[in-house]
């Protein structure tokens, strides 16, 4: 079974801070997802993507399929994007998508 | 507005009670997914359904049961099997379930917090 590891699982970071959060998986996969999990609990759907690189707004998502990895960048941080960071990834093997546990990203003013 | 509503935010289970979780899509979506959160954990797929009247078992099947009557409605039943019911319950679904959801995006609803008393 595919595994998905996520690294940090905590990060703290200062308003305006560059932010990077990684995931690493460890079979081919057909597409990696990137998902914000509010306070709440809500979840919404950040990235959606099997090669190289997408932008929206102050999120940049990337992957290196050879390398199995993938990282999620946060540009000019704001407290606002305080969440729970979550990478899924699909496989055609399994069917269905293999969830990382997380990063708690908290970004202070 | 289009999305997934889930109901209640908050339940409570006795012992030995079954209690159902409500989650309704306006999306027009054919696949709709259960999963389970638990603190430090990632997410994990209880149940699925592909098409109305059928459904498939996720990896933690075992203790839950679900229906599919409706394309909107995809209730999911925490039966007095499961012993360790306490989780935050997420419903999601997505638009082409030919390729196990994994292609596309899923939307999320906002999520069932199931404590037991």
């Amino acid at each position: 079974k595919n595994e998905v590891e996520q690294s940090p699982q905590n990060l703290t970071a200062q308003e305006g801070e560059f932010i990077t959060i990684n995931c690493s998986y460890s079979v081919g996969i057909s597409a990696l997802h990137w998902l914000q999990q509010h306070p709440g609990g809500g979840i919404v759907s950040l990235f959606m993507l099997s090669s190289g690189k997408k932008k929206h707004g102050r999120l940049i998502a990337t992957i290196n399929i050879q390398e199995k990895h993938s990282s999620l960048h946060i540009t000019a941080s704001h407290p606002r994007d305080s969440a729970v960071y979550i990478c899924a990834v699909f496989s055609g093997s399994a069917r269905q998508l293999t969830f990382g546990s997380g990063t708690q990203l908290t970004v202070l003013p | 507005d289009g999305g997934i509503t889930q109901s209640p935010k908050y339940l409570f289970r006795k012992e030995g009670q079954n209690v159902t979780l409500s989650c309704e899509q306006n999306l027009n979506h054919d696949a709709m997914y259960w999963y389970r959160q638990d603190p430090g954990q990632g997410l994990r797929l209880i149940y699925y359904s592909q098409i109305v009247n059928d459904f498939q078992k996720g990896d933690i099947a075992e203790g839950y049961s679900v229906s599919r009557e409706k394309k909107e409605s995809f209730p999911l039943t925490v039966t007095s099997a499961q012993k360790n019911p306490t989780a935050f319950y997420l419903c999601a679904s997505s638009i082409d379930p030919r390729t196990g959801g994994g292609n596309q995006p899923q939307h999320f609803g906002d999520g069932t917090r199931l404590s037991i008393l």
